[in-house]
């Protein structure tokens, strides 16, 4: 079966530190891969998705970059964190031929202070 | 472009009553699904029931359902038979090409 892993799960990071979340996929092969970010008492604003090695769209300009090194994993990056870079970033990924749904990751909270 | 909306920011259901979330959206695609996914105070988004969009029959999952009325866009939940586990937030969601893009969502409480 597949799973998703995403870490770390919470994250304390000073403002102009950078920053790493990583997210892996176990089970399947070339998944289409997110990144979510859901800012208090809102809604999952996608941040970036990737179907392959190396292809990364940008859905909103910002401080944050994405990279997808191997076929299952999935990074966002940023060189110098900002106080609004706070929320809580969910990583999922889709492609099971049988289901058309995203599947998520356990989420990572990110303070910025 | 697609967008998702979700009218109500918060609800609340005495246990064992029955509750309907709404969901409106746009999408210019010609193939689509739309989702249901809730939250619990885990975060963990959980898939509630899908939609094939060219399906005119309304999807159900035990006590989940919806009403989905294509030409109108509109992608309602309703819960019956509300149980305390059910408090979350729940979102609306929708499928195009390689992206899911989700409403705000609405935050329900189920009462004892």
């Amino acid at each position: 079966s597949q799973t998703i892993h995403q870490w770390p799960a919470t994250l304390v990071q000073p403002v102009g530190s950078p920053l790493s979340l990583e997210c892996t996929v176990e089970g399947t092969s070339n998944p289409n891969l997110y990144w979510y970010r859901q800012a208090a008492g809102r809604g999952l604003q996608l941040l970036f998705y990737s179907v392959g090695i190396g292809q990364i769209s940008s859905e909103v300009p910002q401080n944050l970059s994405a990279s997808r090194p191997q076929d299952r994993q999935f990074i966002l990056s940023s060189k110098k964190l900002l106080l609004s870079d706070s929320g809580f970033y969910l990583c999922a990924w889709s492609g099971d031929n049988l289901k058309p749904e995203a599947f998520f990751g356990q989420g990572t909270r990110l303070t910025v202070v | 472009a697609q967008t998702v909306t979700q009218s109500q920011p918060e609800m609340s259901v005495q246990e064992a009553e029955t509750v309907t979330l709404s969901c409106t959206y746009d999408t210019s695609e010609s193939n689509y699904y739309l989702f249901w996914y809730k939250q619990p105070p885990s975060r963990q988004m959980i898939l509630v029931i899908r939609q094939e969009a060219y399906k005119q029959q309304n999807a159900t999952e035990n006590r989940f359902s919806v009403n989905f009325q294509k030409a109108a866009k509109s992608f309602s939940l309703k819960i019956s038979d509300s149980q305390l586990g059910d408090t979350a937030m729940y979102f609306c969601a929708t499928s195009g090409t390689y992206k899911y893009i989700f409403g705000t969502g609405t935050r329900l409480k189920v009462l004892a």
